[in-house]
């Protein structure tokens, strides 16, 4: 089982609408990721949150907007986003970020449909 | 260029074959190198991380070329349970003090009875 924990696993959602996915670790890890993959591609950073601050954008549109409450919790609230929106969202914490940055430990995603 | 390449397959093999896969990269200043492996419609899990001297795993071996600015995963006797998407991950180095872990596109490994 993974420690690290997503929810929800399934979401559909229209254009207009207002949702958010969670994630939470209990490791200690200092670093959370959020990675966007679509069928048959590798994943693609997102985010990167730093000792609860955000240290990497990957320019990503304002339709999705992370916020790091606590070093155990990452939310991304997502507002009126688009079809092809529609990816497999995966979480991921390390013990640090920085140059020398360890393993990865991923959540098991939250799989996202827009309408 | 791509920051990290890969060939995407699919390789279809034999059980018991050898098989290899190679990635390149392009930040030479990249410091951490690992395969992934992700089974279809699952998160990718750590198969093995790379280090310099080359590290070797039951039947897994991974081996880090700083100089061609490659890696490679080796797998010998290749099992059914063996078949899925094997990630190279890099990371890369961002401003100041910063790295961010970025995937190759994968290659997909199909082992036959």
């Amino acid at each position: 089982d993974t420690e690290v924990t997503q929810t929800p696993k399934h979401l559909v959602m229209g254009m207009t609408n207002k949702k958010s996915l969670k994630c939470e670790q209990h490791m200690g890890h200092r670093a959370m990721y959020w990675y966007k993959q679509k069928a048959k591609k590798p994943p693609e950073l997102m985010f990167v949150y730093s000792y609860e601050k955000l240290s990497i954008n990957e320019s990503v549109p304002s339709r999705f907007s992370p916020e790091c409450p606590n070093s155990s919790l990452l939310n991304l609230h997502l507002h009126a986003l688009q079809p092809e929106d529609s990816a497999l969202y995966l979480c991921a914490s390390s013990q640090f970020s920085g140059q020398a940055t360890g393993e990865l430990f991923f959540g098991e995603g939250s799989r996202l449909t827009v309408l | 260029r791509k920051e990290v390449e890969q060939d995407p397959g699919p390789f279809n093999v034999p059980e018991g074959a050898t098989v290899a896969f190679n990635c390149t990269y392009s930040n030479s200043a990249s410091q951490s190198f690992f395969w992934y492996r992700q089974d279809c419609r699952k998160e990718p899990k750590l198969l093995m991380s790379v280090y310099s001297s080359g590290n070797e795993d039951g039947r897994f071996t991974a081996q880090l070329n700083r100089a061609s600015q490659y890696i490679s995963l080796l797998i010998r006797d290749s099992k059914l349970s063996d078949s899925a998407t094997y990630l190279c991950v890099v990371n890369i180095k961002g401003s100041s003090n910063t790295g961010k872990l970025i995937f190759g596109q994968g290659t997909t490994l199909q082992v036959k009875p």
